[in-house]
């Protein structure tokens, strides 16, 4: 079975802690997304990789970074955490080819006090 | 305008309706489409891919329209089980693999 783990399933966290969530896949994909998911506006990508060290723009990364040492791990971070960004976090990967499935991680509720 | 879009809902039906969501796209040059299921506070799951010759599993039937840019989803004989929150998904580019999700249709099915 495939696998896409979230480590950190429910998070609380201080205005301005830095808050690294961790997504570990274990199907040897290249491709690797972050996407934060809020009510009303659906699912909305953060950053995605399409190989180590590499990294893309999705299209809300103010305010986020990410790393790719490994091909099996990708981890947001969060370098000063404010409140605007409690959400919901969801991880996932797919092979290189397009139009192949996309796995999902069970989702990092991230809560900013 | 939004690359995907979808009607949010709800749709409330009862048990044994028949119901259809529609999903449209902006880019022409789409590539690929998705339908996934989203319980609540759950990670999507893949429902079906979504093929130009349109395709079925079981209850549900999923169909392209590349002229029109939307692509449907129709459930027939619904379930309780079938309430959770519908994903259309498409993908915009070549070889990233980025994937575009559309805002999610909810449906409810009461007994």
């Amino acid at each position: 079975d495939v696998k896409v783990t979230q480590s950190s399933r429910y998070l609380v966290k201080r205005t301005g802690e830095k808050v690294f969530l961790e997504c570990v896949q274990d199907m040897d994909h290249e491709n690797m997304f972050w996407y934060r998911q809020d009510p009303g506006l659906g699912l909305r990508l953060i950053y995605f990789s399409y190989d180590v060290k590499m990294k893309e723009k999705g299209d809300i990364p103010e305010g986020y970074s990410v790393s790719r040492e490994k091909k099996e791990r990708f981890s947001l971070i969060l370098e000063s955490a404010s409140t605007n960004q409690t959400s919901m976090y969801l991880c996932a990967s797919t092979p290189e080819s397009v139009g192949n499935t996309i796995y999902f991680g069970e989702g990092s509720w991230l809560t900013v006090v | 305008r939004k690359e995907v879009e979808q009607d949010p809902g709800p749709f409330n039906v009862p048990e044994g309706a028949t119901v259809a969501f529609n999903c449209t796209y902006s880019n022409s040059a789409s590539q690929s489409f998705f339908w996934y299921r989203q319980d609540c506070r759950k990670e999507p799951k893949l429902l079906m891919s979504v093929y130009s010759s349109g395709n079925e599993d079981g209850r549900f039937t999923a169909q392209l329209n590349r002229a029109s840019q939307y692509i449907s989803l129709l459930i027939r004989d619904s379930k309780l089980s079938d309430s959770a929150t519908y994903l259309c998904v498409v993908n915009m580019r070549g070889n990233t693999g980025k994937l575009i999700f559309g805002q999610g249709t909810t449906l409810q099915v009461k007994p």
